[in-house]
């Protein structure tokens, strides 16, 4: 089934410590998107991508870095430069740089806790 | 800038009532509107949109929405509500004229349907 596939959902890690976040999609979308979604703030972007070797800074992006080095993969670093990384983390995806107005495709979100 | 606020941190309503989700947005060019749902631990689910046309637009699970450009808003209603509607609710909003090709998103609102 053609999906996006983010891991680990559930990451636990010790303060100062880097971890990484993996979203794979075979969609064969373009654009890829890294969202944080903390109660009661609904959704906020941190990076997103819309071609592979190019990415643009979101709205959060101090803390956090990003490559994109293949179409469909997209992975986040949480580093130790984040100073409240605990939150639910969302990859999406869509088509061709929204050009045809497609919608988000969600994966399942990943939850990282800062012990 | 591109922005958009759902009022209502929690609507609730009885199963078989009409429920409405409401959202406003501003933006500095027309909208590109979406609704998503998200049930507890899961990523986002597209249910509608609206990029041109007819101001009511109809998607997934019986609902529909209204782009009302006088009133900046883009409510989400259906009919009949079900206890199964009970999750939340993101409404998400590009200008299309504008440089970021990301969508933002309101704060959400958590829909409570009592049997």
């Amino acid at each position: 089934d053609g999906g996006i596939t983010q891991s680990p959902k559930y990451l636990f890690r010790k303060e100062g410590q880097n971890v990484t976040l993996s979203c794979e999609q075979n969609l064969n979308h373009d654009a890829m998107y890294w969202y944080r979604q903390d109660p009661g703030q609904g959704l906020r972007l941190i990076y997103y991508s819309q071609i592979v070797n190019d990415f643009q800074k979101g709205d959060i992006a101090e803390g956090y870095s990003v490559s994109r080095e293949k179409k469909e993969s997209f992975p986040l670093t949480v580093t130790s430069a984040q100073k409240n990384p605990t939150a639910f983390y969302l990859c999406a995806s869509s088509r061709e740089q929204f050009a045809n107005t497609g919608e988000l495709f969600f994966g399942e979100g990943s939850r990282l806790t800062v012990l | 800038a591109q922005s958009v606020a759902q009022p209502e941190d929690q609507v609730n309503v009885a199963e078989g009532n009409p429920l409405t989700v409401k959202c406003t947005y501003s933006v500095s060019g027309n909208p590109y509107l979406f609704w998503y749902v998200q049930y507890p631990n899961r990523g986002l689910q597209f249910l509608l949109k609206y990029i041109t046309g007819d101001n009511l637009v109809k998607g997934s699970y019986g609902f529909e929405a209204e782009f009302n450009k006088s009133q900046t808003s883009f409510h989400l209603k259906k009919p009949s509500a079900l206890v199964s509607d009970s999750a939340l609710y993101f409404c998400a909003v590009r200008d299309p004229s504008a440089g970021r090709r990301a969508l933002t998103f309101g704060s959400g609102t958590r829909l409570q349907v009592q049997p």
